[in-house]
């Protein structure tokens, strides 16, 4: 069965700066799709990114970007100029067939 | 916008009662799903339905189903509610056409339910 890692489960960045999720996943296939989704406090989950196996272009969307490396079966999730906004549990997600989250990373903006 | 709606923010019941989650999205997706939510576990697939009437075991079935009678509603069913179903429970939906695996999905607020 596919599983997704996130082996970060509290990250912390100051306002401005850059921080980077990781998140790795195991699988067979060689179709799939990856998904980051942000869950902020008290607030309802939304997509953040998301990026297609057969695109090797790493999807990008405002400040948010992603090194997808296919190979290392790696996905990890690029913040710029983080936000206060930003603070929020951050899940990466694993789409074929099914869908797989990992267990979150929380992330907090320090001012 | 797309609006998902769950039927109650927190819920409270006792072991062994049978429990009715709901789940409205106002935006005529074919996919619904439901979720729990469990510190370090992240989000497991309990059920899942790509039509009316139709559904799907996800990782963690056992306990649980599910009802779709409408294409806007999905509804979870707790038959026996137990004391490890305390957790928080999300409902999500996606359009099916195009390419489906592809598509976001978008979900409701959640519902924390304590079984005691």
């Amino acid at each position: 069965a596919q599983t997704v890692t996130q082996s970060q489960p509290e990250m912390s960045v100051q306002e401005a700066e850059t921080v980077t999720l990781s998140c790795t996943y195991d699988t067979s296939e060689s179709d799939y799709y990856l998904f980051w989704y942000k869950q902020p406090p008290s607030r309802q989950m939304i997509l953040v990114i998301r990026q297609e196996a057969y695109k090797q272009q790493n999807a990008t969307e405002n400040r948010f970007s992603v090194n997808f490396q296919k190979a290392a079966k790696s996905f990890s999730l690029k913040i710029s100029d983080s936000q206060l906004g930003d603070a929020a549990m951050y899940f990466c997600a694993y789409r074929n067939n099914d869908m797989r989250f990992g267990a979150g990373t929380r992330l907090t903006v320090k001012p | 916008d797309v609006k998902v709606t769950q039927s109650s923010r927190y819920l409270v019941k006792r072991t062994g009662e049978k429990v009715f989650l709901e789940c409205v999205q106002d935006m005529d997706h074919e996919n619904m799903f439901w979720y729990r939510q469990d510190p370090g576990l992240g989000l497991r697939l309990i059920y899942f339905s790509y039509d009316v009437k139709m559904k799907e075991k996800g990782d963690i079935p056992e306990g649980y189903s599910v009802s779709r009678e409408k294409k806007e509603r999905f509804s979870l069913i707790l038959e026996s509610a137990s004391t490890n179903q305390t957790s928080m429970y999300l409902c999500a939906s996606s359009f099916l056409g195009g390419l489906s695996f592809y598509n976001e999905q978008f979900f409701g607020p959640g519902t924390r339910l304590t079984v005691l």
